[in-house]
């Protein structure tokens, strides 16, 4: 069974504070890694992806297969990076995601 | 990335009754998802529409609750049928397709309420 683990609901930093949202992951094969986000009134979008190994918006995730986590950072935080945060895993054996429960991130000015 | 449309975009219905929620893309994909997030929750995926066939259901939905039709690359449709007001969440459509950017898009969702 796959599954992701967001253990922060809600994250609060401030403005040019670096910030951390956590993931981690249950997956016994090789999974692929998202992050996707949802700023206010707007759909879900993809934020990165671990294969891609790219820095969108300043946020980077790397992947570590060690400590099944795949964590998201960025050093400076804006306020316009306020939106909820969801990891989300695809496994081997399909297209199906599974996702966190979200991590709702305000940046406070 | 694809343009993904879903209508209603909410609607409010009464318990008992069937709401049938649309979801368009502008090219044609190889995969198309029915998510639901209820309230405060994260998406969890309902099922598969597959193309010319019935669709694939998680764990937890069944045919009878959520019937899918997708016709062809492009639409699908998912019924809430014989709703209570445990339905009430956002439907999500996502699309996909095979190859090096087999990454999924979403649709805007449709805010269902069941009273």
């Amino acid at each position: 069974a796959q599954r992701v683990t967001q253990p922060e609901k809600l994250l609060s930093v401030f403005k040019g504070a670096p910030v951390e949202l956590k993931c981690n992951y249950s997956y016994s094969g090789s999974p692929e890694l998202f992050w996707y986000v949802q700023y206010s009134r707007q759909r879900l979008q993809l934020l990165l992806r671990h294969i891609s190994r790219e820095s969108i918006k300043g946020f980077t995730a790397d992947l570590n297969k060690g400590e099944t986590s795949f964590h998201l950072k960025k050093p400076f935080a804006q306020e316009e990076d306020s939106a909820m945060y969801y990891c989300a895993l695809k496994g081997t054996s399909g297209s199906r995601l599974t996702f966190g429960e979200g991590t709702q991130l305000t940046v406070n000015p | 990335s694809a343009v993904i449309s879903q209508k209603p975009s909410r609607d409010i219905c009464q318990r008992g009754t069937s709401l049938t929620i649309q979801c368009q893309v502008d090219s044609q994909v190889t995969m198309m998802f029915w998510y639901r997030q209820q309230p405060g929750q994260s998406l969890t995926l309902i099922a598969t529409a597959n193309q010319g066939s019935e669709a694939t259901y998680e764990s937890g939905f069944v045919i009878d609750k959520f019937p899918i039709s997708r016709p062809n690359l492009t639409f699908s449709t998912l019924t809430v049928s014989n709703m209570s007001p445990e339905d009430s969440s956002i439907y999500l459509c996502s699309v996909g397709s095979r190859g090096a950017s087999d990454t999924q898009y979403f649709g805007p969702g449709t805010r269902l309420t069941v009273l």
